[in-house]
Parts: structure tokens; C-alpha cells; sequence
């Protein structure tokens, strides 16, 4: 069994600003982690993915994410946000192998203010 | 390019009828999902499928139907039994954990 959370389900900031969105998981195998994005009325895209290797992922937009184990984490952060930034952000877990069902969180809604 | 197609993207039905919502994918995934979104309750399977003529219940798959005749076809049955069927529908195809989503489809039951 795996689960997600996201412990902020809005998170304000300015533009310009940094931001970090917080992604919590459990899981009783090795897992794959995701970031997707979504704008209203869309479906959902891909920001950045964890598989293996390096645990500091970088995705689209500049955004990246760090994979830590011992926390069971994968945070999303950006530098400085811009208005566009402005979204809904789900983070992902899947179990390596296997049937890949993924658990997705119940979302952080991105409010970038200027 | 490949993707997903979802159509259409805004329906409207009467209370009491079915109503068939398509999913095509020309990327060549074995396979496919369907999700529920409702606000801030983030996303709830419904079905998946992980292969032609094949598919499993989600969370969620009571009062739904599927059918997985094609690789590239995974149309999704909201039926009267639904209770609350109003909600934003999203089909995906995967890869290896990567899902790959579709636009969506906006469901309003009256």
C-alpha cells in the first residue's frame, strides 16, 4: 500500500519570490515519484519525474524536486515564481515494477499574487 | 503528435441518462485510467486497463462502466446508477509509472 500528502493545500507567495510545495509519501516498496502541473480546465502534465540516481531532479519551467529517503519527501521548489506559475501541483508515487497503479495527492493549489 | 484525445469537453445529460465518454491514445500504451476530479479532492480512479480486453475497478467504480476492445480505445460509461456523476473526467495512458493525461472532460448532470 502507498500513500501521498501534501501538507498545504494553497500556498500564496509574490512574484519573484521563492516557493516550496511539500510532498510526504509512505510506501511499503521502492518507489517513482512525480510532479505534474495543472491548469484550470486542463489535464494534468508532467513537471518532473524521480526514478534513480541523482536525488535533485530538475523539470520544466525551472522547477526541480529532491528525492530524500529518510524523510520520505519529494519537495517541489522554485527560486522566484512568476504569474504564470500560478496552478494546481500534484505530487505521485508509484510502486517500481509491477502493475505501476500510481496515488496521487489531493494537490497544492500555487497562488502567485504580483 | 502522439497524445491523448478526450471528447467532448463539456457535456451536459439529464439526470437518469447514460452517457459514454471517449478516450483515444496513439502513443502506443498498453495502459490506460480513468480519474474523477472534484474540487480539492485531487484524483480518484475509477478504471484501469493494463491490456486489451482487460480492465480492473478503482477506488471509485461504482456506477461506472468501461470496455477496453482496442489498445487505443478506453471509453468510460457514467450510468444513471452514479449518483453524483457532475465532475471533471480525465483519462491517462502510462509508461513505465509516467502518466500521460488527456485534456479532460467536463460532465454536467442536470
Amino acid at each position: 500500500a502507498q500513500s501521498v500528502t501534501q501538507l498545504d493545500s494553497q500556498v500564496p507567495v509574490f512574484e519573484e519570490a521563492p516557493v516550496e510545495l511539500r510532498c510526504n509519501y509512505s510506501s511499503s516498496v521502492s518507489v517513482y515519484l512525480f510532479w505534474y502541473v495543472q491548469y484550470p480546465n486542463q489535464g494534468l502534465q508532467l513537471l518532473l519525474k524521480y526514478l534513480s540516481g541523482s536525488t535533485l531532479v530538475k523539470g520544466i519551467n525551472g522547477f526541480e524536486a529532491e528525492f530524500n529517503k529518510s524523510q520520505t519527501s519529494f519537495h517541489l521548489r522554485k527560486p522566484s515564481v512568476h504569474i504564470s506559475d500560478t496552478a494546481e501541483y500534484f505530487c505521485a508515487v508509484t510502486g517500481r515494477g509491477g502493475s505501476y497503479i500510481p496515488t496521487f495527492g489531493r494537490g497544492t493549489s500555487l497562488i502567485v499574487h504580483p | 503528435d502522439g497524445g491523448i484525445t478526450q471528447s467532448p469537453k463539456y457535456l451536459f445529460r439529464k439526470e437518469g441518462q447514460n452517457v459514454t465518454l471517449s478516450c483515444e491514445q496513439n502513443l502506443n500504451h498498453d495502459a490506460m485510467y480513468w480519474y474523477r476530479q472534484d474540487p480539492g479532492q485531487g484524483l480518484r480512479l475509477i478504471y484501469y486497463s493494463q491490456i486489451v480486453n482487460d480492465f480492473q475497478k478503482g477506488d471509485i467504480a461504482e456506477g461506472y462502466s468501461v470496455s477496453r476492445e482496442k489498445k487505443e480505445s478506453f471509453p468510460l460509461t457514467v450510468t444513471s446508477a452514479q449518483k453524483n456523476p457532475t465532475a471533471f473526467y480525465l483519462c491517462a495512458s502510462s509508461r513505465a509509472g509516467e502518466q500521460f493525461f488527456g485534456p479532460g472532460t467536463r460532465l454536467t448532470v442536470l
